[in-house]
């Protein structure tokens, strides 16, 4: 998973709680991305990372948020969870090697209940 | 608002056989289109991607065949194997410099009956 490593693998959680997703790269790319994915929807962009401390919204962010202190670091952080965001998260990174390849790490299943 | 439309949704192929993908776009500033393969429990892997000055590319049993003027681009997978099955996804970039997003098809999950 090109030195992609997300945590927890797997996570279930109450409605309301706050849950933070962590995705760590060996790899020092420059941009972070973080997806969930849906049946019959896709990959679908929550944020994305263009550098440390530099992130901006994908299309579907409402009620997540994230922050990047380091390169190494990109964390999702759903503030209080819903039902709605039981989802399988991925993050992926982007080497810019001369094409525009997405690498992603294995996924992160969470339930919200 | 989707702007890459996959279909089919679900495709079941017997082993030898060629699977067909189709993906259609509207943003006819896309510059890159990928296509992605998911195992159960993983994520998605690159397989091949192709560029919108060619119209086909292969790469051992897997050509993108792509046509500009439609605006549609698909996969075809020869000689099928049980070993392909998995779910398979289209992408397109949208040519900006900023975060190189891309932009995913819904998924076609393909299985390859033996």
């Amino acid at each position: 998973d090109a030195g992609i490593t997300q945590s927890p693998r797997h996570k279930v959680t109450e409605t309301g709680t706050p849950v933070t997703l962590r995705c760590h790269q060996t790899e020092n790319h420059r941009y972070m991305y973080w997806y969930r994915q849906d049946p019959g929807h896709g990959l679908r962009l929550i944020h994305y990372s263009y550098g440390v401390k530099d992130t901006d919204k994908g299309e579907v962010s409402d009620g997540y948020s994230v922050s990047r202190s380091k390169t190494e670091d990109f964390l999702l952080t759903l503030e209080s969870a819903t039902s709605s965001q039981t989802s399988v998260y991925f993050c992926a990174i982007n080497g810019l090697a001369g094409g525009n390849e997405q690498f992603f790490g294995p996924g992160t299943r969470l339930t919200v209940l | 608002q989707q702007q890459v439309k996959q279909s089919p949704q679900s495709l079941i192929v017997q082993k030898g056989g060629i699977s067909i993908i189709n993906c259609a776009y509207e943003n006819t500033a896309f510059d890159y289109f990928p296509w992605y393969q998911q195992f159960p429990g993983k994520g998605p892997a690159l397989l091949i991607a192709i560029r919108p000055d060619v119209s086909e590319k292969k790469e051992g049993r897997f050509t993108i065949s792509f046509n500009k003027s439609a605006k549609q681009f698909s996969l075809h997978i020869m000689d099928s194997q049980p070993g392909d099955s998995a779910t398979y996804f289209c992408a397109a970039h949208p040519g900006e410099t900023s975060g190189s997003r891309l932009t995913f098809g819904e998924g076609t999950q393909l299985t390859v009956n033996p």
